[in-house]
């Protein structure tokens, strides 16, 4: 079934660097467009990061620019977020998503989360 | 920077209609997509293009865009519609997407 599974959460200390991973399976996951997408502790969803199908456009929100790197691999279904130099503010729910329909997310992974945390 | 802005909440009782506003400046210009998201889960695309359902989303959920609001609909309201739904759109004019403040639906 059409699927995106992230990896790679967990604890870090300010400053410290993390690499999340998103496995995609079920569909043609190079025709689609992805994002990172997050969502902090009771709040609402913030755009992270962006990536066209080929992935030779990538976009990223003021709030990670210079410190976050999204890249993909079409042959192995993967998309990766580095994240440098994290800051507690970067605490949340890292989702992958992907979308095919104008701009619009229709799949969506289950979430990883990352603390930063001393 | 592009801002959406949405009512905290709203409350419906089962059967009514729900109407959920997103605020943005010349937003009808834009393709509005909408999620909805459960506690613990991901979000759900539920109308995408201002008013195109994806497939599996029931009829029940309907959307319209035009001047400075976008609204997303949800008739007959069931327990199971309960839940947080966000708007989003892609700004053009910063190649960036924004969501939505987010409204927390609460069925009476």
């Amino acid at each position: 079934q059409v699927q995106l599974v992230e990896s790679g959460g967990g604890l870090v200390k300010p400053g410290g660097s993390l690499r999340l991973s998103c496995a995609a399976s079920g569909f043609t996951f190079s025709d689609y467009y992805m994002s990172w997408i997050r969502q902090a502790p009771g709040k609402g969803l913030e755009w992270v990061s962006y990536i066209s199908s080929s992935g030779s456009t990538i976009y990223s929100a003021d709030s990670v620019k210079g410190r976050f790197t999204m890249s993909r691999d079409n042959a192995k279904n993967s998309l990766h977020l580095q994240m440098n130099s994290l800051r507690v503010e970067d605490t949340a729910v890292y989702y992958c998503a992907g979308g095919i329909l104008g701009g619009a997310f229709d799949i969506w992974g289950q979430g990883t989360m990352v603390t930063v945390s001393s | 920077s592009y801002v959406l802005t949405q009512p905290p909440s709203v409350s419906v009782a089962p059967g009514q209609t729900a109407r959920i506003t997103c605020g943005g400046n010349n937003i009808g210009s834009k393709s509005v997509h909408w999620y909805q998201q459960k506690p613990g889960q991901a979000p759900v695309l539920v109308v995408y293009d201002d008013s195109d359902r994806p497939s599996g989303i029931p009829e029940r959920f309907s959307g319209s865009n035009s001047g400075n609001t976008a609204t997303l609909t949800i008739s007959r309201v069931e327990a199971g519609d309960e839940a947080d739904y966000y708007c989003q759109v892609w700004d053009s004019s910063s190649d960036h997407y924004v969501f939505g403040t987010g409204t927390k639906v609460t069925v009476l």
